[in-house]
């Protein structure tokens, strides 16, 4: 039971360029999403969030874009750098009291020079 | 910064023997969370705990788990009888209320031999 899916296991970007990470969610119940960053061995690392009462957040380099609609949040980094290399991991939660994340499978992101 | 922390980083274990994984969540937080990770895949949850009781456990969290909260700052994870099966990253996460970000910690290494 896939609630949440991000469909591209990984992605290539050249330094400087614009990085596209995807998501897509199932539940018609989940209304907070975030986007966390992982090296191996480590913890997830928090990066950016967004209610779903907005469509957008932006934090310096980082950008969330939430469709309800279509159910789909989407994570742009610009411009990439090579410390941005990493897997990129959306998670979403409900309004229950102590609601857990679901989390996304995950999309490798490696920013070439 | 405040973070969470956990103890031990990597925890070597025979198939059968209980094992206890400790956690120490942000001091002012409220909610807390065991998640696993088997090598390669995503991030799964276990177990949240709210104020001193299980709010929700996944179908992974069968019989052989527990969790504590037994003074206040430790939160532990207990694994009665490990299988191998057992062997994962295990992340311990807080948040001081529902609908913001969680933090995790470094997680511990469980190997099951």
């Amino acid at each position: 039971d896939q609630q949440v899916k991000q469909n591209s296991p990984s992605l290539s970007v050249q330094e400087g360029r614009i990085s596209i990470l995807n998501c897509d969610y199932t539940n018609s119940m989940f209304d907070y999403f975030l986007w966390y960053k992982k090296y191996p061995a480590e913890g997830p690392t928090f990066l950016i969030s967004i209610s779903s009462i907005k469509d957008k957040n932006e934090d310096g380099r980082f950008t969330v874009f939430l469709n309800k609609s279509a159910k789909h949040l989407s994570l742009h980094i610009v411009p990439s750098q090579p410390g941005d290399s990493a897997v990129y991991f959306c998670a979403a939660s409900d309004t229950g009291t102590a609601s857990k994340l679901t989390f996304g499978t995950g999309t490798r992101l490696q920013v070439t020079l | 910064e405040p973070e969470v922390t956990q103890t031990p980083s990597h925890q070597v274990t025979q198939m059968g023997q209980e094992v206890i994984l400790r956690c120490v969540p942000i001091s002012n937080h409220l909610y807390f969370y065991w998640y696993r990770q088997i090598l390669g895949q995503k991030v799964e949850f276990l177990v949240s705990f709210y104020n001193n009781e299980i709010s929700e456990k996944s179908e992974i969290f069968d019989d052989q788990f527990s969790v504590e909260r037994p003074d206040g700052s430790n939160f532990t994870l207990k694994i009665r009888s490990t299988k191998l099966e057992d062997s994962a990253m295990y992340f311990c996460a807080s948040r001081n209320r529902a609908n913001t970000e969680a933090f995790f910690g470094q997680g511990t290494r469980l190997t099951v031999v």
